[in-house]
């Protein structure tokens, strides 16, 4: 079965720090895509990177940088020199490598909160 | 691109009453919509699969009798709650694929900004 486990459920830094929202997947299919969103107090989720399964490349986006290690099965996501606006809750998706009606359908692990304290 | 929208943004209603909610991808077509219901502090919950033209596909546990999913168009879909219950009090959203000729476009979810319901 396919599963998303983001285990740290709330995380508290000061503004500045650097801080890591990890995220552990399961899965047996070969072919996948991960993703994290952003969901403000507002409730909108805000896109922020999708990662196929066949490009372990990291990738960096301004303050933005995510750790994708197959061997581990990890998607990490770092945001560095934090912001209050910053503040929101995590989440990281796993794709269902089974198409209905010509489309994968999401598994969203728990989400992480993350207070950025000035 | 791949705007999607959702209406109303809140409503409150009594219990026992039905509440219709839309959800419209702005500028693009989807023949599947995704609807989601997320508790406070919890996870997003796939609801039900929409399908343009045809039944909706719901998840194990959901009542579709309770939520009815009618998807008329390419571009909307609705989820109404019928005989809403204080239990159902909600945020519920609805999401659908983009489009493109590649499969990392049409297998990124876009999603609407929410429907708050809250039944009394």
């Amino acid at each position: 079965a396919q599963k998303v486990t983001q285990a740290q459920t709330e995380i508290s830094v000061v503004e500045k720090e650097d801080v890591t929202l990890d995220c552990v997947y399961e899965t047996r299919d070969t072919t996948y895509y991960l993703f994290w969103y952003k969901q403000p107090p507002s409730g909108e989720l805000v896109f922020l990177i999708r990662r196929n399964s066949f490009d372990e490349q990291n990738e960096i986006s301004g303050r933005y940088s995510w750790n994708f290690q197959k061997s581990t099965s990890s998607f990490n996501f770092t945001i560095t020199a934090s912001q209050v606006v910053d503040s929101a809750v995590y989440f990281c998706a796993l794709s269902e490598n089974k198409r209905t009606s010509g489309t994968y359908k999401y598994i969203f692990g728990t989400g992480t909160r993350l207070k950025v304290l000035a | 691109g791949a705007v999607v929208s959702q209406h109303p943004s809140w409503v409150i209603c009594k219990s026992g009453t039905s509440v219709k909610i839309e959800c419209r991808s702005l500028d693009f077509q989807a023949t599947t919509m995704f609807w989601y219901r997320q508790f406070p502090k919890q996870s997003l919950m796939l609801m039900a699969t929409s399908n343009e033209g045809s039944k909706a596909t719901y998840e194990q546990g959901v009542e579709k009798d309770k939520f009815l999913i009618n998807h008329a168009s390419l571009t909307l879909s609705t989820l109404t709650v019928t005989s809403a219950h204080p239990e159902d009090s909600s945020f519920y959203i609805c999401s659908a694929p983009g489009q493109g000729a590649y499969s990392w476009e049409i297998d990124t979810q876009y999603f609407g900004p929410g429907t708050r319901l809250t039944v009394l």
